[in-house]
Formats: structure tokens, C-alpha cells, sequence
């Protein structure tokens, strides 16, 4: 089992529709949790952050989290066509970041 | 605030051939990382530094790898030599306390060994 799992994609989302990217996790004891967005030959640029269960909004952005589930997802509201990107989902455990492989997004005009 | 710099952001060698990274981090962040980052895939952790002192290198590939922080602010990263499946985009990532907080990456740099 990897230590984070994303759904590669591509997942195609209309554009002003709710895109909704999951990660699950292996590490129980795993504290934080971050999602990246890393546009085709860019470097990742973090989005949100979250440390405790339940939502976090930031503008069109929410982050949930269920530890008892090993859950983080990251919903975007009224997506646009800059969305489109990979995000990487990543999580803190005891001793390093551990990122996903990410999950290709792309926004329908 | 300046983010943090890499460069240079495109190197391409020979097999065989040496190699060097740069990185400066943010101007206070006291954390330094150094990913590789493979097509596809995320990044993954080669060598974390707190100030000058390399505090997981767990993941770098001693033979032929290799980093410094001297004064605790800049790093370099090596390899040597370097072989075809270093091919690959090096991150350079800093935050500000002891690896606990936010860290932000630099633009990175595109090796390709023919």
C-alpha cells in the first residue's frame, strides 16, 4: 500500500462546476496535510493546509479532513480553466512530507 | 519576500558527467529540502537539512549523491557521475521552523543525462 494514494485522472470537470480531488493515507499517525497545485513544468504551489477534522475554506477552495476514515479531499467551487493542473495531495507523518503522485485536473470550457 | 531560488533551471550532461544544484531558501527559514521529482510522479525526499545539519538523508543515494549547507543558509546539491535515471526535476523547498511548518518550493531544475 503507498503511504498517499491519488486517483491519477485526468479528471475532467465543466467549467463553474464543483471538482472534487481525494487522497487517502496510510500513516495513522499522520498530523498534517497539504494540497499543492503544480501547473505543467512548474513547481508545486501550496493551496491549503489542514490539521484537524472537518471542512476549511479558503475562497473557492475547501479542504475536509477525516482522520478516523484516512481521508483529505479538496473541493473546488465554481472551477475555471486556470485550475487546470495537477494537484498533489501531501501528508506529514512522523518523520517527512509524503506526497501523492497527484491527480491531473482539467476544466471544460 | 523572495521565494526560493534555484538554478540553474535547465542542465543537461552526459552520462557520466558531474552535476550541481543551487539553492538559496527563503530569507529566515531555517529548513532546507532537496525532492526529485520524476514525471508522473510527486515529489520525493532526498536530504533534509536544519541550518547546517543534515537531519534525513535517508533517501539520497550515497554513492554517487551528495549536499551541503556550510553556513546554514544556501545548499548545493551533487552527483556524480551522473547516470541516465537522474534524469529528472530537482526541488529545492524551504519553511521556517525545524521542518513543521509550510514548505515552499522553488522553480526547480530540469536535469536531462544523455
Amino acid at each position: 500500500q503507498k503511504e498517499v494514494e491519488q486517483n491519477s485522472g485526468p479528471l475532467s470537470v465543466p467549467e463553474g462546476a464543483i471538482a472534487s480531488l481525494n487522497c487517502t493515507y496510510s500513516d495513522r499517525g499522520s498530523q498534517s496535510f497539504f494540497w499543492y497545485r503544480q501547473y505543467s513544468g512548474k513547481s508545486p504551489e501550496l493551496i491549503m493546509f489542514i490539521y484537524s477534522n472537518g471542512d476549511k475554506e479558503d475562497g473557492r477552495f475547501t479542504a475536509q479532513l477525516n482522520k478516523a476514515s484516512q481521508y483529505v479531499s479538496l473541493l473546488i467551487r465554481d472551477s475555471q480553466p486556470s485550475d487546470s493542473a495537477t494537484y498533489l495531495c501531501a501528508v506529514r507523518g512522523s518523520k517527512k512530507l509524503t506526497f501523492g503522485t497527484g491527480t491531473r485536473l482539467t476544466i471544460i470550457p | 519576500e523572495a521565494g526560493v531560488v534555484q538554478s540553474p533551471r535547465y542542465k543537461i550532461i552526459e552520462k557520466k558527467q558531474p552535476v550541481a544544484f543551487w539553492c538559496n531558501p527563503i530569507s529566515g527559514h531555517n529548513t532546507l529540502y532537496w525532492y526529485r521529482q520524476n514525471l508522473g510522479q510527486g515529489p520525493e525526499l532526498l536530504i533534509r537539512y536544519e541550518n547546517e545539519e543534515a537531519v534525513d538523508d535517508s533517501q539520497l543515494p550515497k554513492d554517487r549523491f551528495s549536499a551541503e549547507r556550510l553556513k546554514g543558509v544556501d545548499s548545493t546539491l551533487k552527483i556524480q557521475p551522473a547516470e541516465l535515471g537522474d534524469s529528472a526535476v530537482y526541488l529545492c523547498a524551504s519553511s521556517s521552523h525545524r521542518g513543521q511548518d509550510t514548505q515552499y518550493f522553488g522553480p526547480g531544475t530540469r536535469l536531462t543525462v544523455l
